[in-house]
């Protein structure tokens, strides 16, 4: 089975501050990692796919890099309606979902 | 416009069994791989099942032999039977719809969830 470890856990950031999120798979994936944004109560809604391609209707603020075993979520000018849960999937193997990390305000 | 409706969640007491529906709209189930995939109260998403579009299954560890994922093409809907429920299985189920492209996947469309508590 394919471990995804996100970090941090949680983050505190105000609105404004660059925000940058790391998922490490414990083996290569190539880019077969989605980023998804989680609100309380809300099903989770996808972000970037493929690693680095932006959902169609997502903000220009979020962006993703990475591949291999290692990848980042970047939110460039953190606004309130972002503060959230973000998780990372990999669909390489089967599908498996990073802890999550939350971001809230400071 | 695509949409996925589920239904089906409620109390149950352990070890009892309940069946999860997923009623989709917009797209065609069996030309999709299908997920469901769980969270528990305060914890983060688990992926249960897929359904691939040639009718291959598969299962998380955790429900392997106790859960069941099926599709009703005449009814456009994905199901979850799930036997021998644990209170560990309390959770929010949503159904997933998976994009398989080149050289990567990932959940396009979710359900808005149905719950699920196991308990006496």
């Amino acid at each position: 089975d394919i471990q995804l470890t996100q970090s941090p856990s949680f983050l505190s950031a105000s609105v404004g501050d660059r925000v940058t999120i790391t998922c490490r798979a414990s083996q290569g994936i190539s880019s077969y990692l989605a980023w998804y944004q989680q609100k309380p109560g809300k099903a989770p809604k996808l972000l970037i796919y493929a690693a680095s391609i932006l959902q169609s209707g997502v903000p220009s603020r979020f962006s993703g890099s990475g591949s291999g075993t290692e990848f980042t979520l970047t939110i460039s000018s953190l606004q309130p309606e972002d503060f959230a849960t973000y998780y990372c999937q990999q669909l390489n193997s089967y599908c498996s979902f990073g802890q999550g990390t939350k971001v809230e305000i400071k | 416009e695509v949409q996925l409706v589920e239904s089906g969640g409620g109390l149950i007491q352990p070890g009892g069994s309940l069946r999860l529906s997923c009623a989709a709209s917009g797209f065609t189930v069996s030309a999709n791989y299908m997920n469901w995939v769980r969270q528990a109260p305060g914890k983060g998403l688990e992926w249960v099942s897929v359904i691939y579009s040639d009718g291959n299954t598969y299962y998380a560890d955790s429900v392997k032999g106790r859960f069941t994922i099926s599709r009703d093409n005449s009814k456009n809907t994905l199901y979850l039977q799930m036997n021998s429920l644990r209170a560990e299985d309390t959770a929010m189920y949503y159904c997933a719809r998976e994009v398989d492209d080149t050289l990567t996947g990932y959940y396009d469309y979710w359900g808005q969830g149905t719950l699920l508590i196991v308990s006496t």
